[in-house]
């Protein structure tokens, strides 16, 4: 059973327009929360993090919120660059883990047009 | 620094044959991951060494995964006999306690 679940595998965006990823998971114990971004064939990349103790966390475009009773959380890009265009993960570790074990979520891809 | 470094890039073998994976981490990285990508599963968690220790090997598919971390500076991650189905990027991590991990390039294994 997956843990972490992005539902949408790819999500098209014209540039300048907001794009706004999502990430569902179901382990109350995942108490922090990171996002990766993959070029093609390249390593996954960090990209911004969140801890269960904030709602919302921002770094210049990007923006992570999180809804801790929803158990769901999603990444901002605004404004979306063409050199956005990259596969999207979500990641959570569990309390005590300090983020080190980590379930990531199937990725979306996320494509921006010029 | 030049990050997490992986060898080979690429790698095809034939079934049955053994295939050994190299990562070499971030100098003062005290954790290394093992992950595999495959279209079906996305990415796991295979594996993961403390201080050279291995911590967690549940997500390891089967006997015929083996992962060692003989020194700060080098792991392995060997499939014997290596089979189609493993055909998947894997990749290695590293981070320092409760940092963000920082992956390699990944090695692309197709057994045929």
């Amino acid at each position: 059973d997956q843990q972490v679940k992005q539902n949408s595998p790819s999500l098209s965006v014209q540039e300048g327009r907001i794009s706004i990823l999502n990430c569902d998971y179901t382990n109350s114990m995942f108490d922090y929360f990171l996002w990766y971004k993959k070029y093609p064939a390249e390593g996954p990349t960090f990209l911004i993090s969140i801890s269960s103790i904030k709602d919302k966390n921002e770094d210049g475009r990007f923006t992570v919120f999180l809804n801790k009773s929803a158990k769901h959380l999603s990444l901002h890009i605004v404004p979306s660059q063409p050199g956005d265009s990259a596969v999207y993960f979500c990641a959570a570790s569990e309390v005590g883990n300090a983020g080190n074990m980590l379930t990531f979520g199937g990725g979306t891809r996320l494509m921006v047009k010029p | 620094d030049a990050g997490v470094i992986q060898s080979p890039r690429h790698e095809v073998t034939e079934m049955g044959q053994e295939v050994t994976l190299r990562c070499k981490p971030i100098s003062g990285h005290d954790y290394l991951f093992w992950y595999r990508q495959t279209m079906m599963r996305g990415l796991e968690l295979l594996i993961y060494f403390n201080n050279n220790v291995p911590i967690d090997d549940s997500g390891m598919p089967e006997d015929r995964f083996s992962a060692k971390m003989p020194n700060a500076s080098f792991s392995t991650l060997k499939i014997q006999p290596s089979e189609p189905r493993d055909s998947a990027v894997y990749f290695c991590a590293s981070s320092l306690v409760g940092g963000e991990q920082f992956f390699g390039p990944g090695t692309r294994l197709t057994v045929l």
